[in-house]
């Protein structure tokens, strides 16, 4: 168990639908890291916050949005859903937000977009 | 433009052989080069991580190899078992800088008896 919670699990919704994910890190961790997992393109960095604020931002499309709370949990805020979204999503934390320090990921949300 | 290129995408390998499984980066400012064991339904953890000031770390079965001047690194598992069966995926990043991790596409490691 890495200690990061992702919910939900599993998220089936339709196209132009707006969605939120959710993800609580791991207990003495500050930053987050938001993650798309798909078949053909791998593991891809969307974004990623340090206590609150925004560290470093990756490939995330505008429709994507996220933030950290000040309890340091986190969401994914994905808008105008498009088939090409479905994923899986996954969180990851680490405690002094380096990149050369050990991620630790949640098991993930998996989105289907019908 | 793919930054890690990540080779073979999938291995099927007998139970008690040797797991090989590369990578090669393009940016030389990548400095930290970390390994992530994934097994189906469950997140990437790490596994083992190497930096560019040493050409071998090993941990148990687990041994990465890095090649700076060919800007390629390996990740060797000895006497593979039937629960190594996994997806692996290397990574580089500039950790002086700060970089986020860029990951190579994954290899699907198959164990068999």
């Amino acid at each position: 168990d890495s200690g990061v919670t992702q919910t939900p699990k599993h998220l089936i919704t339709a196209t132009g639908q707006r969605v939120t994910l959710r993800c609580s890190p791991r207990s003495g961790d500050l930053s987050v890291y938001w993650y798309q997992q798909s078949l053909d393109q791998g593991l891809q960095f969307l974004i990623q916050y340090y206590n609150g604020e925004e560290r470093a931002k990756g490939n995330i499309l505008e429709r994507f949005s996220a933030q950290q709370f000040p309890d340091l949990h986190s969401e994914l805020n994905l808008s105008s859903l498009e088939l090409g979204d479905s994923a899986l999503y996954f969180c990851a934390s680490s405690v002094s937000g380096l990149s050369n320090q050990p991620q630790h990921f949640g098991d993930g949300t998996r989105l289907s977009i019908l | 433009q793919q930054q890690v290129k990540q080779s073979p995408q999938s291995l099927i390998v007998q139970k008690g052989g040797i797991s090989i499984i590369n990578c090669a980066y393009e940016n030389t400012a990548f400095d930290y080069f970390p390994w992530y064991q994934q097994f189906p339904g469950k997140g990437p953890a790490l596994l083992i991580a190497i930096r560019p000031d040493v050409s071998e770390k090993k941990e148990g079965r687990f041994t990465i190899s890095f090649n700076k001047s060919a800007k390629q690194f390996s990740l060797h598992i000895m006497d593979s078992q039937p629960g190594d069966s996994a997806t692996y995926f290397c990574a580089a990043s500039r950790g002086s800088g700060n970089t986020p991790l860029v990951f190579g596409k994954g290899t699907r490691l198959s164990v068999i008896a």
